[in-house]
């Protein structure tokens, strides 16, 4: 397994314009996790997947936001009329339910610059 | 609410140096706590961990122990070398998401 996998590694876009990253876990997880790092700070949390259902959704996912997970595989992470704002690394994680934050393995992150 | 709470950097050592980074830690029930490491450009790896009381982590010489009485779960290396150059994260966690604290640079001259 070649881990968790995050396309593209980087993202420069102007403002207004829509982007969409994709997340690839490892194979077997059945959980999927999305979080953002802005500069300087640590990573917080956007959203969570079991299998194909969003559980979770932080108050950080505005309207612009929308993260999906059809088949329980991959997961896509869009935004809307992007901001200045919305520059960040975007970080996904995958586990196992049962294992918890303990079985995270983290991707590299989409690191996306709004000019 | 749940919260983290590190030292802010940066921290600058001399190579062979040793190393103590402060985290403390706001949390209802009994979390598990983890140092997490970001290299420059790079996602996050995890460090060590602990998930219970008086728990010590380790892992490449780094060394943490998870203190109740004084919720803190410090970062420490007895020599640090360059290559430790990098951002440093404590977290916290429940049952399934990461709290994260904001990080603190830890840079090793040579």
């Amino acid at each position: 397994d070649t881990g968790v996998s995050q396309n593209p590694r980087h993202k420069i876009t102007k403002r207004g314009q829509n982007v969409t990253f994709r997340c690839d876990p490892i194979s077997e997880h059945n959980r999927l996790y999305w979080y953002r790092q802005t500069l300087g700070q640590g990573p917080e949390f956007l959203t969570y997947f079991q299998n194909e259902a969003q559980l979770e959704k932080s108050r950080l996912l505005s309207d612009r936001f929308s993260a999906e997970r059809p088949k329980g595989s991959f997961s896509t992470l869009e935004i809307q009329r992007t901001e200045q704002g919305d520059s960040a690394m975007y970080l996904c994680a995958s586990s196992l339910a049962g294992q918890g934050a303990i079985g995270y393995t983290f991707g590299s992150g989409t690191r996306l610059t709004v000019v | 609410g749940n919260s983290v709470t590190q030292m802010e950097g940066p921290v600058t050592l001399s190579e062979e140096a040793f190393l103590t980074i402060n985290c403390t830690y706001t949390a209802t029930g009994y979390p598990s706590l983890f140092w997490y490491v970001q290299y420059p450009g790079e996602g996050l790896q995890l460090l060590l961990k602990a998930t219970k009381a008086d728990d010590k982590g380790s892992n490449k010489g780094f060394e943490a122990t998870y203190r109740k009485e004084t919720t803190s779960f410090h970062l420490e290396k007895g020599s640090v070398q360059v290559s430790d150059s990098a951002v440093y994260f404590c977290a916290l966690a429940g049952t399934y998401k990461y709290i994260f604290g904001t990080g603190t640079r830890l840079k090793v001259l040579a």
